[in-house]
């Protein structure tokens, strides 16, 4: 079955860029989408289609997908984006849904 | 704007049956891929399967011998059931749709508790 690997946590200062990975054999031939989920709430969509920002998402997030690996990347971090991010994929050969393990954004 | 509500027992049985519904109101559920998730505690987000009324149905392997996901568009909601649960079916479920193969939707969760 096709897995996505996370890491565990990222750990970045207000102000700089994030960048959470998700790697998966050939990534790049799958659409990728991340989830935000804070602490005690269902997760939030934040990117789809690797890239594409849902209304109200804002700009400061940006994604992006190649080869073995697609990258969530936040700049300009904020207090407010410290929580739990997870990128999912449809794997089509089996049509199912598979999540990575989730990343844990620390603002520090 | 598409809501989900999950409602159902927040204790169930060891070997009985675990039974949730999620209500949608604002789109019908007949344009969606309505699915359920669930995220055991402290842990990530576990897939359980979908239902759509263009596509038919599909599970996790790894619970497929226990899960049913039917759909219900006179009342606008879908259902989960889960048999013979364990301990390990602890988790906060939640119910999730979307126009496509994402989850660009979630109800706010539900935790479901195995214990006798």
């Amino acid at each position: 079955s096709y897995m996505l690997t996370q890491p565990p946590s990222v750990s970045v200062a207000p102000g700089t860029t994030a960048a959470i990975t998700c790697g998966g054999d050939r990534i790049v031939t799958k659409s990728v989408h991340w989830y935000q989920q804070k602490p005690g709430q269902a997760p939030v969509l934040v990117l789809w289609y690797d890239s594409d920002r849902p209304s109200g998402i804002p700009e400061r997030f940006s994604g992006s997908n190649s080869g073995n690996t697609a990258t969530l990347t936040i700049s300009r971090v904020e207090a407010g984006d410290e929580a739990d991010y997870y990128c999912q994929v449809w794997d089509g050969s089996v049509d199912y849904a598979v999540f990575g393990g989730g990343t844990k954004l620390t603002v520090l | 704007q598409v809501q989900l509500q999950e409602s159902g027992p927040q204790l169930v049985k060891p070997s009985e049956t675990l039974s949730l519904t999620c209500t949608v109101s604002g789109g019908s559920i007949s344009s969606y891929f309505c699915s359920w998730i669930r995220q055991s505690p402290g842990k990530g987000l576990e897939w359980i399967g979908y239902s759509y009324s263009g596509a038919g149905t599909n599970y996790n392997p790894s619970l497929k011998s226990r899960v049913t996901i039917t759909l219900d568009t006179s009342k606008n909601h879908f259902s989960l059931k889960l048999r013979s649960v364990t301990a390990a079916d602890t988790a906060v479920y939640f119910c999730a749709s979307g126009s496509g193969r994402l989850f660009d939707r979630w109800g706010q969760g539900t935790l479901v508790t195995v214990s006798s």
